[in-house]
């Protein structure tokens, strides 16, 4: 089984819809991040978590909100999407921060917004 | 701002090598990470460099100037299971990863 698993892995929505993406994951890490990949540019932290109480602004929060619902849960929600949200999403976990701690993704979410 | 840079696609022939270059201006560094993106998958982890020098893990190496804002991948023995996107990204100040846009790696028969 997957470590990190992201429902749904596709989604056609249309503009002014409110959309959630989940993230849950197995591996027992604290940190959990959310992140957008678009053609042609890095990824982009949206939101990351590094405990259940703590949920922290990335570089494009706009338009996006988080819920940490239990360590392995991580939701994020789009609550009037718009079409250039249309992206590929990714989850990711770390065992820690600082030092040689790799980040762990799941298999995306391939979101359009019509 | 902060900025890394890697080319966008390159060719390579199999059974041959080819270095991925990497560049970055970043707050603060702690750490720099190569991870590979198949198309339409997740990345996945392949290197972690702090300290100057190169690290060698199999047929992929890794190396690191911080003096200089530079990186490479190194690849030997190319196989066709090769040919996908390959991510650096540094680990800044605040210790939060910033990206390249990737370089997509074609291996040609």
């Amino acid at each position: 089984d997957a470590d990190v698993t992201q429902t749904p892995r596709n989604r056609i929505t249309k503009t002014g819809k409110r959309i959630m993406l989940e993230c849950s994951q197995t591996k027992g890490h604290d940190r959990m991040y959310w992140y957008r990949q678009d053609p042609g540019l890095g990824l982009r932290l949206i939101y990351y978590s590094f405990d259940v109480k703590d949920i922290n602004k990335g570089e494009i929060s706009d338009g996006y909100s988080v819920s940490r619902q239990a360590q392995a849960k991580f939701s994020l929600s789009l609550e009037s999407a718009i079409p250039n949200q249309t992206a590929l999403y990714f989850c990711a976990t770390s065992e820690g921060v600082a030092g040689p701690y790799e980040q762990y993704f799941g298999p995306g979410t391939r979101l359009t917004v019509t | 701002g902060q900025n890394i840079d890697q080319p966008t696609e390159m060719t390579a022939t199999e059974g041959a090598i080819v270095q991925i270059n990497c560049t970055y201006q970043t707050s603060g560094f702690n750490g720099l990470f190569w991870y590979q993106q198949h198309a339409g998958e997740a990345p996945t982890f392949l290197s972690y460099n702090v300290l100057d020098g190169l690290e060698e893990k199999g047929r992929f190496s890794s190396f690191l100037s911080r003096s200089k804002g530079y990186s490479y991948l190194l690849l030997k023995e190319l196989q066709m299971k090769d040919s996908a996107s390959y991510l650096c990204a540094v680990k800044d100040s605040n210790y939060q990863l910033i990206w390249g846009a990737g370089t997509k790696l074609i291996i040609k028969p």
